[in-house]
């Protein structure tokens, strides 16, 4: 148990919906990643917070979009939905904000299936 | 900028055989190094990490990787194959921005 928790874990829905993605960190950590899983584009980095701010950006759409609460819990908003979205969406979070070495611990993820 | 790249997509090897997954890395400033597993339906689980205190890194499940800098590479290994080992192994290389570029996957397949 990495003590990172995502919900749902199975999501399925229809184009052109929106939806929401949870992720709680681990005690203590201040960084939130996502990260998006394809066959097609394999794992992705998509957004990174650390305590509430957006501190990176990778190669999220602009129809996504993520914030981190007061808590440090995350949420990750993803809208006008498209098949291409289908995906295994993770969350991983991290001790600080200089992570350098610092190992990312990971959710097991949200199944997002777009029918 | 940061990358890495694994050398073979799918790896079958027999329970109790070498076990020997390929990652080489593009930075222009020491790297940080991982490898991650992930099995079935399951998140991805650290399996060791490289920071530059050690060139040979011990990781757990009794896997080992060695930094070589003149190869750029970071090559995951076992000595011995379990039936438990079989699951898809990434190689990630921590950006300047502090997230993860990770390789595209090695899904390793044991034999009995």
């Amino acid at each position: 148990d990495s003590g990172v928790t995502q919900t749902p874990k199975h999501l399925i829905t229809a184009t052109g919906q929106r939806v929401t993605l949870r992720c709680s960190p681990r005690s203590g950590d201040l960084s939130v990643y996502w990260y998006q899983q394809s066959l097609d584009q394999g794992l992705q980095f998509l957004i990174q917070y650390y305590n509430g701010e957006e501190r990176a950006k990778g190669n999220i759409l602009e129809r996504f979009s993520a914030q981190q609460f007061p808590d440090l819990h995350s949420e990750l908003n993803l809208s006008s939905l498209e098949l291409g979205d289908s995906a295994l969406y993770f969350c991983a979070s991290a001790g600080s904000r200089f992570d350098y070495n610092q190992p990312q611990h990971f959710g097991d993820g949200t199944r997002l299936s777009i029918l | 900028a940061q990358s890495v790249t694994q050398l073979g997509s799918h790896v079958s090897v027999s329970e109790g055989a070498l076990v020997l997954l390929r990652c080489n890395y593009s930075s222009s400033v020491p790297p940080y190094l991982f490898w991650y597993v992930q099995y079935p339906n399951q998140g991805l689980q650290l399996l060791l990490k490289y920071t530059s205190a050690a060139t040979l890194v011990k990781g757990i499940n009794g896997f080992e990787a060695e930094f070589k800098k003149s190869e750029t590479s970071f090559h995951l290994t076992k000595p011995s194959a379990h039936m438990s080992d079989a699951a898809e192994y990434f190689c990630a290389v921590q950006t300047g921005a502090n997230n993860l570029f990770f390789g595209t996957g090695t899904r390793l397949t044991v034999i009995p």
